[in-house]
């Protein structure tokens, strides 16, 4: 059964690079069942879809952040990472990730969520 | 991009209610529609894909309906511990979108 688990320091400063790994466990990260997606969430507010990659690279953008997302998978490690540049208190926010099953339209499961902090 | 509108936005409700969310899609997305559970501090869970399918072990006084751009969410007898925010997503094409959560409330 998958299990997927979030890390990342939980404070970043404003203008920096934000960076996370999602760690993937009880399945393959080259599964072709799944997308791996970044979703997030604002304090007191609802779920924003960031980006999902597939093990190939292929890769969508949630088109407000395209410009500063990067993300990248590592069968290596079973593991894949949000880079997140130039950041502001706008990305505040606990963010999740968790696998997007291609054929039912769903995420599940998540991770239990990181929250990070952009302050001085 | 698939705007998703649910509605109400938050809902007060008693134990053994029949609580209806309604979400609406912009425009057509046949049945790639997705519910999820929320409780405070946790990750959203799964209840309902494709519109209409319970996912395993979630109760079955949880129920989806709807096809093309409406569709509604139903718990049949709410019990303590469905009091939880409630998003829908929609699944037809990229970049995903939720709807804007409905908080279920004890009343």
């Amino acid at each position: 059964q998958l299990q997927l688990q979030e890390s990342g320091p939980g404070l970043v400063k404003p203008s920096e690079t934000l960076s996370l790994t999602c760690s993937v466990s009880g399945g393959s990260i080259t599964s072709d069942n799944y997308y791996w997606a970044w979703i997030r969430q604002p304090p007191g507010k609802g779920l924003e879809w960031v980006v999902g990659i597939f093990h190939t690279g292929t890769t969508y953008y949630n088109p407000s952040l395209q410009s500063r997302v990067s993300v990248s998978v590592d069968p290596s490690k079973n593991q894949f990472s949000l880079t997140l540049t130039s950041v502001t208190a706008a990305d505040t926010a606990v963010y999740f990730c968790a696998p997007f099953s291609t054929s039912q339209g769903y995420f599940a499961p998540w991770g239990q969520g990181t929250q990070v902090s952009v302050s001085s | 991009d698939i705007q998703m509108t649910q509605s109400p936005s938050s809902v007060s409700a008693s134990v053994g209610d029949r609580v209806t969310i309604t979400c609406r899609a912009n425009q057509n997305i046949n049945s790639w529609l997705v519910w999820y559970q929320q409780k405070p501090g946790k990750a959203p869970k799964l209840l309902i894909y494709l519109g209409s399918v319970l996912q395993s072990g979630v109760p079955s006084r949880f129920s989806g309906s709807g096809y093309g751009t409406d569709f509604t969410l139903t718990i049949s007898s709410l019990q303590p511990e469905d009091f939880a925010t409630y998003y829908c997503q929609q699944a037809s094409s990229f970049p995903l979108t939720f709807g804007g959560g409905t908080k279920v409330e004890i009343k």
